[in-house]
């Protein structure tokens, strides 16, 4: 289907440890896997992307992994900082249209 | 970078009334234009595909009746929300591809916040 599924919906974790978003999908006709943060009331931030023909792409303390075998690509965010603080969603590309997972609203607590 | 404009940030108005939100590409020629909805605490909920010069491509449960879209050129779109009724008050975020480099990257506009009263 078009649907996205995102893990975690919440996540906590303390100044300094990592995070990590997990998303699924179905489509294997998806070649492009974006990620955007989103702090409240403002427009979504690229943050990081990659490709159907790379496995891991990493740009600082963010990295993407993308298995395009079993359909899954995962965020990872080290040593966060509590401006990491914000939602998450991970999308899909696709026959020009972008499709949206839930989102994760990550704390990051000082 | 590519900078997206919406216009206007925020609208409150009556129910029954129609209400219009212009999405600018500022500095690019924009092919593709996608508007969203966005209610809070929720994800982006893609509406329709504008394409400059053809009409727009709504997905399905979308009312093309209701959310007019026009594309009338390469740095504007704007959608028209007819009869707008308490239930449509959301937030509403345009974005944008860009002509001649990579069209899968979309630019955001900064959202419009429609509150029906």
């Amino acid at each position: 289907g078009e649907n996205v599924e995102q893990h975690p919906s919440t996540l906590s974790v303390q100044e300094g440890d990592s995070a990590v978003i997990k998303c699924t999908y179905s489509d294997s006709a998806s070649n492009y896997f974006p990620w955007y943060k989103q702090e409240l009331g403002k427009r979504p931030q690229l943050i990081i992307d990659i490709r159907s023909n790379v496995g891991e792409k990493k740009d600082q303390r963010i990295a993407v992994t993308l298995n395009k075998t079993a359909k899954h690509f995962s965020l990872h965010i080290t040593e966060t900082q509590p401006e990491d603080s914000a939602v998450y969603f991970c999308t899909r590309y696709n026959f020009n249209k972008f499709y949206f997972g839930s989102g994760t609203k990550l704390n990051v607590k000082p | 970078g590519a900078v997206v404009s919406q216009h206007p940030s925020w609208v409150i108005c009556k129910s029954g009334t129609s209400v219009k939100i212009e999405c600018r590409s500022l500095d690019f020629q924009a092919t593709t234009m996608f508007w969203y909805r966005q209610f809070p605490k929720q994800s982006l909920m893609l509406m329709a595909t504008s394409n400059e010069g053809s009409k727009a491509t709504y997905e399905q449960g979308v009312e093309k009746d209701k959310f007019l879209i026009n594309h009338a050129s390469l740095t504007l779109s704007t959608l028209t929300v007819t009869s707008a009724h308490p239930e449509d008050s959301s937030f509403y975020i345009c974005s944008a591809s860009s002509w001649g480099t990579s069209t899968d990257t979309q630019y955001f506009g900064p959202g419009t916040r429609l509150t029906v009263l």
